[in-house]
């Protein structure tokens, strides 16, 4: 089946640094990719939508200049948390879409394994 | 806005015990539903999925069957097993967009 991977898998990082967060697809190309947050004991929550080739939809509430998103490629989706504060740690996880499969909506979202961050 | 709902865990369960995990969604507008599985250091995986009222999706055991009249998406199974520990996340879609409950951890022991 279809594979997405994240790297890094955990990171800590000091204060006002800046964290990048990579998300590919192995074997399959996602025209569209997410990027979603997990807090401790609570929902996944979408903070964007990335579209190859072109800027991301943010959520609401979700600050763009803070959580730069970069979709470059057909297989690689980049998030930057810019100036991270300890209130930025959480688990990152991204999710692609492989256009290719059938349409029933969200059944050809392929999730990463997730990204821990811990601010320090 | 669309939301889901899910029973919070942790779940505990022996081996061989019935499992019902509860689910309850909002939407404006038609949804399709699904449950997702996590299992410990991997993504999350498809489980199965509904995509209109009394669709029953089935895989590996776990059932749930789609009921618009009390906007639920139950999660069960009959005898579950030590495998099946993991966190368990229902969640919906409506245009293009996925929401998802908390998520229920499970635990079964031997």
């Amino acid at each position: 089946g279809a594979v997405v991977s994240q790297h890094p898998s955990r990171v800590i990082c000091k204060s006002g640094t800046s964290v990048k967060i990579e998300c590919r697809s192995l074997d399959f190309q996602a025209t569209t990719m997410f990027w979603y947050r997990q807090f401790p004991k609570k929902s996944l929550m979408l903070m964007a939508t990335s579209n190859e080739g072109s800027k991301a939809t943010y959520e609401q509430g979700v600050e763009k200049d803070k959580f730069l998103i970069n979709h470059a490629s057909l297989t690689l989706s980049t998030l930057t948390v810019t100036s991270a504060h300890p209130e930025d740690s959480s688990f990152y996880i991204c999710s692609a879409r492989e256009p290719l499969m059938p349409t029933i909506l969200g059944e050809t979202q392929y999730f990463g394994p997730g990204t821990r961050l811990l601010v320090l | 806005g669309d939301s889901v709902t899910q029973m919070e865990g942790p779940v505990t369960l022996s081996e061989e015990a019935f499992l019902t995990i509860n689910c309850t969604y909002t939407a404006t507008g038609y949804p399709s539903l699904f449950w997702y599985v996590q299992y410990p250091g991997e993504g999350l995986q498809l489980l199965l999925k509904a995509t209109k009222a009394d669709d029953k999706g089935s895989n590996k055991g776990f059932e749930a069957t789609y009921r618009k009249e009390t906007t639920s998406f139950h999660l069960e199974k009959g005898s579950v097993q030590v495998s099946d520990s993991a966190v368990y996340f229902c969640a919906l879609s409506v245009h293009n967009d996925m929401r998802f409950g908390a998520g229920t951890r499970l635990t079964v022991k031997p």
